[in-house]
């Protein structure tokens, strides 16, 4: 069974650029949300996708933006990059709606912005 | 206030030791609660997660959570150098059923395992 995926591992862009990164939820799974976790502090909620529609945002701007796919992969954009965008990208899928759900990440994405 | 918090650390403690790790959060109607071990330039690891008062033992791990003091710890028993990572405490804010796909994050203490 595999776990949470995600690409690509690494990825370096020039300041103004787009990106897109992409999340495959483990088996079972129906919800996915998004963190960004810059060095030294704990992952920032983004946002959460059920159903192909964002439920919950974080404190983020609308440079970020993600879609889910009906076979509930997603993707999160972020488009105009600053050099703060430099992070670790999270995914994180959860199982659906129930009793003492629990969250699994995947390996996420080291985006490095020159 | 933040809604998360962690002692940053370093935490030292020699191998065999307990380690002790700290959490406390602010929203009170927080259901679920979970510590994570992350390695140096890895994802985060679901390790225990806690969801009423009281402890809950898994291996070397015992979580605490006591909701009236908003508090959760967790304690490594019998510490080994391959412990040594960052711990992120986490709360899901809406409860248990509500699977919304949040979690707040702690910053994060980084245990060192001394062989």
């Amino acid at each position: 069974d595999a776990g949470v995926t995600q690409s690509p591992t690494h990825l370096i862009k020039t300041r103004g650029q787009q990106v897109t990164l992409r999340c495959s939820p483990k088996s079972g799974h129906d919800t996915v949300s998004w963190y960004q976790q810059a060095l030294g502090q704990g992952p920032q909620f983004i946002f959460q996708y059920y159903e192909e529609e964002e439920r919950q945002r974080g404190n983020f701007p609308d440079r970020f933006s993600g879609h889910q796919y009906p076979n509930y992969s997603s993707e999160l954009n972020v488009n105009a990059l600053l050099l703060g965008d430099s992070a670790l990208y999270l995914c994180a899928s959860w199982p659906p709606r129930g009793v003492e759900t629990e969250a699994f990440f995947g390996q996420g994405t080291r985006l490095t912005v020159v | 206030q933040k809604e998360v918090e962690q002692n940053s650390g370093p935490l030292s403690v020699p191998e065999g030791a307990i380690a002790s790790l700290n959490c406390t959060y602010s929203d009170r109607v927080s259901q679920s609660f979970f510590w994570y071990r992350q390695y140096s330039g890895k994802s985060p690891e679901l390790i225990m997660s806690i969801y009423s008062n009281g402890d809950k033992e898994d291996g070397r791990f015992t979580a605490q959570l006591n909701k009236a003091s908003q508090y959760v710890s967790l304690l490594i028993r019998d510490s080994q150098p391959s412990d040594s990572a960052t711990y992120l405490c986490a709360v899901n804010p809406l409860g248990r059923s509500g699977n919304t796909g949040k979690l707040i994050f702690g910053q994060g203490t980084t245990l060192q395992v001394k062989p």
